[in-house]
Order: structure tokens, then C-alpha cells, then sequence
């Protein structure tokens, strides 16, 4: 029921550059702030990402989002590996009138 | 430091009601600017927004799951519930409280979550 199209797998090796994309439609990505969350195995999800760009406190520098009509990206540079997890995108749709999430990307660190 | 746990039982049966509440510690859901939610993700499966609040009363859930979910508040204890029926396999999953703000994805405080299996 996920609304919101990630791959489903990402990898690249230690110090590597890794970009997920995120795409949608006009009533969620096109008219609202998109956030992303990081989920390590067997925990709840965390907010990595929100406002498109802004990384919340703790959140270390490599990790980067952005966003252009209805797609958005998160980028991994210099990739850790501490780094593999599951990364959702969501966003608020205006026409479900409540928030939608990604189907997720597993990234791996090989 | 906020903090959101969620309790209840680990299995129902199909057919019957899952019900789930979520304790909110360290802030408090009344006269907060804040929304309180529900998320579920089926096992090797996304995330699936049920439904949300807001302490003054407004409810809203997804539309998918509207006929048989119900989310209450009691703000005396600085809890949050979640009743849905009736159960089927399918809503087996990892159930999650989270706070999040108005008309926005933005959930940045989150319980563990509790995995309720639904089998006879």
C-alpha cells in the first residue's frame, strides 16, 4: 500500500557514494517536505532526514537529501559500515489526507 | 527525553479485536502542538500509517483500514490506544506509537514497537 517508489536494494563499498531515490505524485512529494528514516535491524525507525534537506541533531554530515517536483533523494557519501539499514522516504498527501512512506531500500555495505 | 512505549497482547485471534496502548513519558500528549499515530510494518514489509490524533479531539486515519480501526486518548494517564477489528493474518505486524507533526510525515519520536501475531 506504499504510495511513494524507492529501489529496493542500494550498495557500494566502504568510503563510496550511495543515493536512493524517492519518487511520487503531485498530491505528496510535488506539494510536501519529504523525510527520511534510517531502520537498523530489529528496531523502530529513526528520522534521518526532514524538510527535504535538514538532518536532525546527531545525524552526521554524510548523509544528505534533496528534492525536485515529485522525486526526492537521499545520498550516503563516504559510506560506513554502520550505514546498513533499511531507508524509507515519507511524506504528507494531500489527497489521502495522511502520511505515506516509501517501500524501502536495503542498503548494503559490501 | 521523550519517551513512547507501546503494551498489549503478543497474539489474537482472528476475528477479534486487537487492542494496543501506547504510554507516553517525559512530555505530555495534552496541550502539545504534536499528533500521536499508529504505524504497522507486516513482517519483510514496509511502513503503513493506521490512523492519528490530536489531544483536543480530531481524529483521521487511512482510509484503507477506516471501518475497523478506532484510536482514543486518555490524557489522564498520558496514554493513547489503538482498537482494531476484526483481525485477520494479514494484520500481522510490528505495531508502532510515534508523534509527529500536523500535516506532515515527520515522526521523530518513536515507541520500539510490539509484534502482534494474528493466528488461532
Amino acid at each position: 500500500q506504499s504510495v511513494l517508489t524507492q529501489p529496493p536494494s542500494a550498495s557500494g563499498t566502504p568510503g563510496q557514494r550511495v543515493t536512493i531515490s524517492c519518487s511520487g505524485s503531485s498530491s505528496n512529494i510535488g506539494s510536501k517536505t519529504v523525510n527520511w528514516y534510517q531502520q537498523l535491524p530489529r528496531t523502530a525507525p529513526k528520522l534521518l532526514m526532514y524538510s527535504n534537506n535538514q538532518r536532525p541533531s546527531g545525524v552526521p554530515d554524510r548523509f544528505s537529501g534533496s528534492k525536485s517536483g515529485t522525486s526526492a533523494s537521499l545520498a550516503i557519501s563516504g559510506l560506513q559500515s554502520e550505514d546498513e539499514a533499511d531507508y524509507y522516504c515519507a511524506a504528507w498527501d494531500d489527497s489521502l489526507n495522511g502520511p505515506v512512506f516509501g517501500t524501502g531500500t536495503k542498503v548494503t555495505v559490501l | 527525553q521523550l519517551q513512547l512505549q507501546e503494551s498489549g497482547p503478543g497474539q489474537v485471534k482472528p476475528s477479534e479485536t486487537l487492542s494496543l496502548t501506547c504510554t507516553v513519558s517525559g512530555g505530555s500528549i495534552r496541550g502539545s502542538s504534536f499528533y500521536w499515530g499508529w504505524i504497522r510494518q507486516t513482517p519483510g514489509k514496509g511502513l503503513e500509517w493506521i490512523g492519528s490524533f490530536y489531544y483536543s479531539g480530531s481524529t483521521f486515519y487511512n482510509a484503507s483500514l477506516e471501518s475497523r480501526v478506532t484510536i482514543s486518548v486518555d490524557t489522564s494517564k498520558n496514554q493513547f490506544s489503538l482498537k482494531l477489528s476484526p483481525v485477520t493474518a494479514a494484520d500481522t505486524a510490528v505495531y508502532y506509537c510515534a508523534r509527529h507533526s500536523y500535516k506532515a510525515a515527520l515522526f521523530d519520536y518513536w515507541g520500539q514497537g510490539t509484534l502482534v501475531t494474528v493466528s488461532s
